[in-house]
């Protein structure tokens, strides 16, 4: 079946620790889009790819980086330098052609904590 | 820039009735979208329904409607026959069309709904 697939599920982290989050796609989507999502709020942008070797920065993206080599793979590193990591994340792929809207379709997340 | 509001506290509907959540937005943009997303306890996104800026009709998906009134600059999600299932958090998102990252949505901070049997 196609879908977006994240792993780990739930994740820990000693501080002072880079770390990487995996998030694979099949369904032959060009964009991929990372989130954040703290306690009872929304989703915030952090990185976002819309072909493979080119990504932009969102609007929180101080402290996390990422590649995208391949288009089927978006992994994010939540680095050192990032102040508080502990956070629900969230993968996205979508189209970026044909009908106007392209709905991002998102992956099961990864929960974070830094102990 | 764009602005998602969704200022509804936790939101209670009993099985069977129809529930509306409330969303505004703001964008200076005249080409944008608007979507419904739907989070259960499993925290994954489920999309919902979209609306276009420049549709002449509000949308339906099965259950799902929005009420659409752009002079207002309201989307209001609208459920219809709840059903148990539906009891999670529900999130608004827009994407401006005529801005660089035309792929960027933008979310508001989402509504609770728990339907009560």
């Amino acid at each position: 079946d196609g879908g977006i697939t994240q792993s780990p599920k739930y994740l820990f982290r000693k501080e002072g620790q880079n770390v990487t989050l995996s998030c694979e796609q099949n369904l032959n989507h060009d964009a991929m889009y990372w989130y954040r999502q703290d306690p009872g709020q929304g989703l915030r942008l952090i990185y976002y790819s819309q072909i493979v070797n080119d990504f932009q920065k969102g609007d929180i993206a101080e402290g996390y980086s990422v590649s995208r080599e391949k288009k089927e793979s978006f992994p994010l590193t939540v680095t050192s330098a990032q102040k508080n990591p502990t956070a629900f994340y969230l993968c996205a792929s979508s189209h970026t052609s044909g009908r106007s809207y392209n709905e991002q379709f998102f992956g099961p997340g990864t929960r974070l904590t830094v102990l | 820039a764009q602005k998602i509001t969704q200022t509804q506290p936790g939101m209670f509907v009993q099985e069977k009735e129809a529930v509306t959540l409330d969303c505004t937005y703001d964008t200076s943009d005249p080409s944008y979208g608007l979507f419904w997303y739907k989070q259960p306890s499993s925290g994954e996104m489920i999309f919902l329904i979209y609306q276009g800026s420049y549709d002449q009709q509000n949308a339906t998906e099965g259950r799902y409607s929005l009420n659409f009134q752009k002079a207002r600059k309201s989307a209001n999600l609208v459920i219809s026959a709840s059903q148990l299932g539906d009891s999670a958090m529900y999130f608004c998102a827009m994407r401006a069309f005529n801005t660089g990252a035309n792929s960027k949505l933008t979310f508001g901070k989402g509504i609770t709904l728990s339907v009560r049997p």
